[in-house]
């Protein structure tokens, strides 16, 4: 069975240092990763997809199949990255068949 | 465009009671599923909905039900309630076929008593 670990449940970094999120994953199949960030009082929305490997906020995630991993990093830490973070695989089966697996996510905190 | 709508966003019950939890996708989403987040957990898969068919189903017991009407809206149905079951619930729509970012509702709370 697919699953997401995330293992850290809060990491707390200094506002300029720089931030590694770590995600591992298990999954037989080809997965698709994204990272998903819930700020305070606000509805869980999407941060990256692995496919689609842009940068968004200053966030970049790879997808390393050897070490089944996807962390998420950015070189500087503002303090309005202060957030949840959740590292998720969707399984697609086809004929519109599909489901997101979550971690149990790492809370952030940037110390001014 | 107001994004995924979900009703109510909190909601009180006793054991044994029965709730239905409902939410509007995105104007043109055609998929919906629905997410279980316990405090301090990341969300769990309930079921997936595509063009009004039951598509994906997690590990959850038979007291949890959904359907999808023909205008896309999804109702999730919890019967009998325990006190396990209080969480807060989230609908997600997406495009559909191979659209797989889904978009999120504010969810609904509920809290079982």
């Amino acid at each position: 069975a697919q699953r997401v670990t995330q293992p850290e449940k809060l990491l707390s970094v200094f506002k300029g240092a720089p931030v590694e999120l770590k995600c591992n994953y298990s999954y037989s199949g080809s997965p698709e990763l994204f990272w998903y960030v819930q700020y305070s009082r606000q509805r869980l929305q999407l941060l990256l997809r692995h496919i689609s490997r842009e940068s968004i906020k200053g966030f970049t995630a790879d997808l390393n199949k050897g070490e089944t991993s996807f962390h998420l990093k950015k070189p500087f830490a503002q303090e309005e990255d202060s957030a949840m973070y959740y590292c998720a695989l969707s399984l697609y089966s086809g004929a519109g068949s599909y489901q997101l697996t979550f971690g149990k996510g790492t809370k952030l905190s940037v110390i001014p | 465009d107001a994004g995924v709508t979900q009703s109510p966003t909190h909601l009180i019950k006793t054991r044994g009671q029965h709730v239905t939890l409902r939410c509007s996708p995105i104007s043109g989403h055609k998929s919906v599923s629905w997410y279980q987040q316990v405090l301090g957990q990341g969300p769990q898969f309930i079921f997936q909905y595509y063009e009004k068919e039951e598509r994906g189903r997690g590990n959850f017991p038979d007291r949890f039900s959904a359907r999808q009407f023909p205008n896309y809206s999804s109702e999730l149905n919890v019967n009998a309630l325990l006190l396990g079951d209080s969480a807060l619930y989230l609908c997600a729509s997406s495009g559909g076929q191979g659209k797989t970012e889904a978009f999120f509702g504010q969810g609904t709370r509920l809290t079982v008593v």
